[in-house]
């Protein structure tokens, strides 16, 4: 079964930089597209970024573009988030989720999260 | 950026009755919309893709319905563990891809 575990979370300084990892396992990780979704306490859902299979397409909100990488090693099944400049409002639990596929009609229906982790919990704090 | 919005904010319902959510999109999303469920302390669980496709494993009392800009999510005969937040999202326009702020459901 799909399984999704990340870490790397903790408390970190606004200005700070912290690095998540998702380790993925039960499913061919290499030909999946990969999400990062985070959810700030007591808040909504908020989608972070994304990265093709291959890691040859990459797309930020705007809240975190220029300050947050994705990137992978499907080497090691693994999904990272490099975050930096981290502010306040950068607190959240931040969910890695495989994308969901599947086809009907013969039309490949993509662009849902199908599979999530647990989530890390990043708290920027002075 | 497409701006969901979802009525109502809250829901309190009793065992066996019927729940109608809403979503309205900013602008037409065709049928690329999915719900989520989110249960307190766990990740988001995916009930219906392209506004009315279970996945796989979902209860039939769950269905989804709708196109363009006004969504609902209806369950049908409400169960205890039906109790959670729920969320849409769409994919018709990206990035980035956005949620609707959730509806939370009680059950009495």
């Amino acid at each position: 079964q799909v399984q999704l575990v990340e870490s790397g979370g903790g408390v970190v300084q606004p200005g700070g930089s912290l690095r998540l990892s998702c380790a993925a396992s039960g499913f061919s990780f290499s030909t999946y597209d990969m999400h990062w979704v985070r959810q700030a306490p007591g808040k909504g859902l908020e989608w972070v970024a994304f990265t093709r299979h291959d890691g040859s397409e990459k797309h930020y909100a705007n809240s975190v573009k220029g300050r947050f990488i994705v990137s992978r090693d499907n080497s090691k099944s693994t999904l990272y988030l490099q975050m930096s400049s981290l502010r306040v409002e950068d607190t959240a639990k931040y969910f890695c989720a495989k994308e969901f596929v599947t086809v009907i009609r013969g039309i490949t229906i993509k662009q849902y999260f199908g599979d999530w982790g647990q989530g890390a919990l990043v708290i920027v704090s002075s | 950026e497409i701006v969901l919005t979802q009525s109502p904010a809250t829901l309190s319902l009793s065992p066996g009755e019927r729940a109608t959510l809403s979503c309205r999109a900013s602008q037409g999303i065709n049928r690329y919309i999915a719900w989520y469920q989110q249960k307190p302390g766990q990740a988001p669980r995916l009930l219906i893709y392209d506004a009315s496709y279970r996945a796989t494993g979902i209860p039939a009392r769950f269905s989804g319905s709708g196109s363009g800009t006004d969504f609902s999510l209806t369950i049908s005969s409400l169960e205890p563990e039906d109790s959670a937040v729920y969320y849409c999202q769409q994919r018709s326009n990206w990035p980035p891809y956005t949620f609707g702020q959730g509806t939370k459901l009680e059950i009495k």
